[in-house]
């Protein structure tokens, strides 16, 4: 859903459900694209990415997919488990001289039911 | 094991107070980057270098300032210009190769309070 304010969207799920979150980008220009997964107190760990030349790329239990033409991204996580609670950001970098400059979206609240 | 290092863990700065933190990296990145974190919100970046010698200011370098004298070295300084300090400050390294951007990594972030 939206956020309003400092309220990140939230997603709960049961153990074992699909769980889809989304990202909304800004950047036209922006041509690679990144999940990153934040557990409390900790530092982002790069989940997977996918260049705008795709718009499908799966990883071990995970899926994004692009869409440039209303530029939106998702994060599937197939057979959630308790262990994938934590905060997820999408990032998105425009290459050339802003080579390493990622923006970050807000974030989404995963909680994991088990 | 490789890695990035980010100390202290905890900080707390009085006001008009200048505090530098600290990020070293171990990996041969050539390219490290500083963000801040608010609570509830995404990274904003607030300087960054890709090479010794050089760095470059992001979204939100008022306030702040930084060094890079040596590749595995880029510590931050928090200057008494900077408001509104308090946060969570996360260090990242990466290759300049952005085929390789699941090389971009994250320190365990440095978490500042004013008091």
């Amino acid at each position: 859903g939206e956020s309003v304010g400092l309220h990140l969207p939230t997603l709960s799920v049961q153990e074992g459900d699909n769980s889809i979150i989304n990202c909304a980008y800004s950047n036209s220009a922006s041509d690679y694209f990144i999940w990153y997964k934040q557990e409390s107190g900790k530092g982002p760990q790069f989940i997977i990415d996918i260049r705008s030349n795709m718009d499908k790329r799966q990883g071990q239990r995970v899926t994004v997919l692009l869409n440039k033409t209303v530029k939106h991204l998702s994060l599937q996580i197939a057979a959630t488990q308790p262990g994938d609670s934590a905060v997820y950001f999408c990032a998105e970098n425009a290459g050339g001289t802003s080579y390493g400059k990622l923006t970050f979206g807000q974030g989404t609240i995963l909680t994991v039911h088990p | 094991d490789g890695g990035i290092t980010q100390s202290p863990k905890y900080l707390f700065r009085k006001e008009g107070q200048n505090v530098t933190l600290s990020c070293e990296q171990n990996l041969n990145h050539d390219a490290m980057y500083w963000y801040r974190q608010d609570p509830g919100q995404g990274l904003r970046l607030i300087y960054y270098s890709q090479i010794v010698n050089d760095f470059q200011k992001g979204d939100i370098a008022e306030g702040y300032s930084v060094s890079r004298e040596k590749k595995e070295s880029f510590p931050l300084t928090v200057t008494s210009a900077q408001k509104n300090p308090t946060a969570f400050y996360l260090c990242a390294s990466s290759p300049r190769d952005r085929g390789r951007m699941e090389g971009y990594t994250f320190g365990s972030g440095t978490r500042l309070t004013v008091v």
